[in-house]
């Protein structure tokens, strides 16, 4: 079946600590993205990648980094920097070809941080 | 500014009820999307419909149904005879045009709660 997987589903970090967040699809689709939800509040961009090797910041970059080395993966780094990263985090992909698609979403990762 | 309001934050019906999810947006873009993402407890969005900005005819599919008005930068959403399975979040998002990334902006969110 293709989709987007996330793991792990529920992560626990100190604080100070860089985590890693993964993020894999097998939809074939180009163009990949990273949410950040907190409670009550809607989704906001933090990352997206419409092609590999290339990534662009969203909307609340900063203490976050990405990479795109290959078409499928779109790992997130939650860095010590992020003053707040306990939150809910989702991974979403959708094909390009010129317009805006639907985006699929992933499972999402929850980290608390402590 | 791109902007999406939700104004609903909750909303509780009982089953069997219609209920009305209301979503205004707000763009400078002539062509953009609509769409409606339902996230239940488990977290994961799940994709109900997408819509472009030339197309306001109104959609149903079974007991959903999508009213969109241009004129009022609107995009509603209708569930007809509600049932339990349906309380969930349901987000309404825009899209930034496709040369700027394809970017979803969500509105807040509404939270519905069937209860039987």
């Amino acid at each position: 079946d293709g989709g987007i997987t996330q793991s792990p589903k529920y992560l626990f970090r100190k604080e100070g600590q860089n985590v890693t967040l993964s993020c894999e699809q097998n939809l074939n689709h180009d163009a990949m993205y990273w949410y950040r939800q907190d409670p009550g509040q809607g989704l906001r961009l933090i990352y997206y990648s419409q092609i590999v090797n290339d990534f662009q910041k969203g909307d609340i970059a900063e203490g976050y980094s990405v990479s795109r080395e290959k078409k499928e993966s779109f790992p997130l780094t939650v860095t010590s920097a992020q003053k707040n990263p306990t939150a809910f985090y989702l991974c979403a992909s959708t094909r390009e070809a010129g317009v805006v698609y639907e985006q699929y979403f992933g499972p999402g990762t929850r980290l608390t941080v402590t | 500014a791109q902007k999406v309001t939700q104004a609903q934050t909750e909303i509780s019906v009982v089953e069997k009820e219609d209920v009305t999810l209301d979503c205004v947006y707000e763009t400078r873009d002539t062509t953009y999307y609509l769409f409606w993402y339902k996230q239940p407890p488990s977290g994961e969005l799940v994709f109900l419909i997408r819509r472009n900005s030339f197309d306001e005819q109104n959609e149903i599919s079974g007991r959903y149904s999508w009213n969109f008005q241009k004129s009022t930068s609107s995009f509603n959403f209708t569930i007809t005879a509600s049932q339990v399975v349906d309380s969930a979040v349901y987000f309404c998002a825009l899209s930034e045009p496709y040369n700027q990334g394809g970017k979803l902006i969500f509105g807040q969110g509404t939270e519905l709660s069937v209860k039987p």
